[in-house]
């Protein structure tokens, strides 16, 4: 799982509440990403950011936001308007040879 | 877009045979293509990747691919399979997006090993 690190590991949310995933780096990266995996649907990209305050959309990215405040940190907020949030989210990065993308090991979210 | 698909959602394989996990990719221009690994509740793990030279690229735990364009195909193998390369398994290709680079995966393939 390399220098990335994502917390909580579980994360159980209520409907109507927005949550709050962390994720930090320490391989001095500059582009960070999150994904959304779910059974049979591979990865989908969220939010990506190639700078710190600067991101952009993904292909998925209603009913998410991001910030990057700092180099090393790139949270993602799920909010109440994500219509079906139960999934595995990722968090990677990678240098600007954009050559291998590093990930974290994943936070499990789960709606009651 | 670029993208990858995977037409297998399962392979099973006896441990000790060579196996292959398919993947086809469409591509404007050369391709940047990478094979990724994950096991139960993890992140991903990068295996490898061809981004220009040999056609046949040699990774992490013994595992190789074929860069093939005329097939326009990147399939895994590996010449001796074991009971733990049990585990989900990711084509991804680069893409330009409207600020750098981003990965677009194929939906996995499940690959088990049996003794």
């Amino acid at each position: 799982d390399g220098g990335i690190t994502q917390s909580p590991k579980y994360l159980f949310r209520k409907e109507g509440q927005n949550v709050t995933l962390s994720c930090e780096q320490n391989l001095n990266h500059d582009a960070m990403y999150w994904y959304r995996q779910d059974p049979g649907q591979g990865l989908r990209l969220i939010y990506y950011s190639q700078i710190v305050n600067d991101f952009q959309k993904g292909d998925i990215a209603e009913g998410y936001s991001v910030s990057r405040e700092k180099k090393e940190s790139f949270p993602l907020t799920v909010t109440s308007a994500q219509k079906n949030p139960t999934a595995f989210y990722l968090c990677a990065s990678c240098d600007q040879s954009y050559n291998e993308q590093f990930f974290g090991p994943g936070t499990r979210l789960t709606v009651l | 877009a670029q993208s990858v698909a995977q037409p297998e959602d399962q392979v099973n394989v006896a441990e000790g045979n060579p196996l292959t996990v398919k993947c086809t990719y469409s591509v404007s221009g050369n391709p940047y293509l990478f094979w990724y690994v994950q096991y139960p509740n993890r992140g991903l793990q990068f295996l490898l990747k061809y981004i220009t030279g040999d056609n046949l690229v040699k990774g992490s735990y013994g595992f190789e691919a074929e860069f093939n364009k005329s097939q326009t195909s990147f399939h895994l193998k590996k010449p001796s399979a074991l009971v733990s390369d049990s585990a989900l398994y990711f084509c991804a290709v680069r893409d330009i997006r409207d600020s750098g680079y981003a990965l677009n995966f194929g939906k996995g393939t499940s690959l088990l090993v049996t003794p």
